[in-house]
């Protein structure tokens, strides 16, 4: 079974703060995706990464940048947390050559105060 | 533009059968996605279509058809864990990316 974790399921804090959210599969995937999910809006892609040291920016990405130093690894990072980053974030993983289909990890919720 | 549009919640009773539809308008399509999504929980894989037609897989069929933009999700003999949201997703041609719609939010009532 694929396994995507992500560090927390909730995070609080405050305005201002450098927020590191981390995101590790286990299936050896080269590409990784960073969303966020608000009611009514679906989810929206931050970053993505197609591979080691590689990112693009998706949708979304103002106030956020990323890290994949690993390939296991890709971290999302809020430079100075702000109100309206409060939501449901999700990574999510793909082995782009043997399928299409994204795996997602359960997700964290992060309220910034 | 690009836009992805499916009811916002739908209801229906256990046993039956209920059809999500979902229509989108992307620039450059390369295949469509239906996700489940449990309350609280991550999106799980349930189909893609990439060529015109219906598949079948189980209890849950998704159909497509590219010149109308249109696809739906089709669930048999309900069942209470069905319970949950659908996500319908557009992949698009030349990179990697994946355009969600907010998802249908269906309940399951006894």
């Amino acid at each position: 079974d694929v396994k995507v974790t992500q560090s927390s399921r909730y995070l609080v804090k405050r305005t201002g703060e450098k927020v590191f959210l981390e995101c590790v599969q286990d299936m050896d995937h080269e590409n990784m995706f960073w969303y966020r999910q608000d009611p009514g809006l679906g989810l929206r892609l931050i970053y993505f990464s197609y591979d080691v040291k590689m990112k693009e920016k998706g949708d979304i990405p103002e106030g956020y940048s990323v890290s994949r130093e690993k390939k296991e690894r890709f971290s999302l990072i809020l430079e100075s947390a702000s109100t309206n980053q409060t939501s449901m974030y999700l990574c999510a993983s793909r082995n782009w050559r043997s399928s299409y289909e994204q795996y997602f990890g359960p997700g964290t919720r992060l309220t910034v105060t | 533009g690009q836009n992805i549009d499916q009811p916002t919640e739908m209801t229906a009773t256990e046993g039956a059968i209920v059809q999500i539809n979902c229509t989108y308008q992307t620039s450059g399509f390369n295949g469509l996605f239906w996700y489940q999504q449990h309350a609280g929980e991550a999106p799980t894989f349930l189909s893609y279509n990439v060529l015109d037609g219906l598949e079948e897989k189980g209890r849950f069929s998704s159909f497509l058809s590219r010149s109308k933009g249109y696809s739906y999700l089709l669930l048999k003999e309900l069942q209470m864990k069905d319970s949950a949201s659908y996500l319908c997703a557009v992949r698009r041609t030349g990179g990697f990316k994946t355009i969600f719609g907010a998802g249908t939010r269906l309940f399951v009532k006894a």
